[in-house]
């Protein structure tokens, strides 16, 4: 079946430095990759992803590269600021639309 | 634009109980998905809906567990009865149809004593 690894769990940055989170997976099929930000108290939130037809994609201070031959795809966050802290989960879509996820990266920005 | 929304936030209750969770998608969304954490692990996938059909209930755990949309709109969640296991973060999303991103509510977190 589909699994999905995630790495590191835990990462600790200090305030404008970097981030970068990695993730592989198992199924050929699989053509949809999303982040998501989870806070305290809160649901998952989408805060980018990337399909199959694409190597790079970025938003501000995040961007998600992808490489299908590999099988991995990673997160990068840069600036990092307080409020960036939270647990980041990757995971992977195919064509029946459900997610299998990453187990999660509880990153910490310190000031 | 309301998010997802889940009642209730938190439920503890007795094993040999029954508990009803219930989601209210994103107006619009025909696809609802219901997915469940429990505790050090990852977020796991227990099925999907397409409108008021169920298009897959892979990682449904047991018979214990029944999941129902009539109507094609909010979607109840039941645990009867419930088992120590069952605790954990109770997750529901909804896409548009036909396509990603799922958008996710903020969880039951569900407690069996």
């Amino acid at each position: 079946g589909e699994n999905v690894e995630q790495h590191p769990s835990t990462l600790s940055v200090q305030e404008g430095d970097s981030a970068v989170i990695k993730c592989t997976y198992s199924d050929s099929a699989s053509n949809y990759f999303p982040w998501y930000k989870q806070e305290l108290g809160k649901g998952p939130q989408l805060i980018i992803d990337i399909r199959s037809n694409v190597g790079e994609k970025k938003d501000q201070r995040i961007a998600v590269t992808l490489n299908k031959t590999a099988k991995h795809f990673s997160l990068h966050i840069t600036e990092t600021q307080p409020e960036d802290s939270a647990v980041y989960f990757c995971a992977e879509g195919g064509s029946n639309y459900k997610l299998t996820f990453g187990k999660g990266t509880l990153l910490t920005v310190n000031p | 634009e309301a998010g997802v929304t889940q009642f209730p936030s938190h439920s503890v209750i007795e094993k040999g109980q029954t508990v009803t969770l219930r989601c209210d998608p994103i107006s619009g969304h025909d696809n609802l998905y219901w997915y469940r954490r429990v505790m050090g692990k990852e977020i796991k996938f227990l099925l999907h809906f397409v409108k008021e059909s169920k298009q897959d209930e892979s990682g449904m755990p047991n018979n214990r567990f029944l999941a129902e949309r009539t109507g094609g709109t909010y979607s109840t969640l039941k645990v009867q009865p419930a088992e120590l296991e069952d605790s954990g973060v109770y997750f529901c999303a909804s896409s548009q149809p036909g396509a990603q991103p799922q958008h996710f509510g903020d969880g039951t977190r569900l407690s069996i004593l």
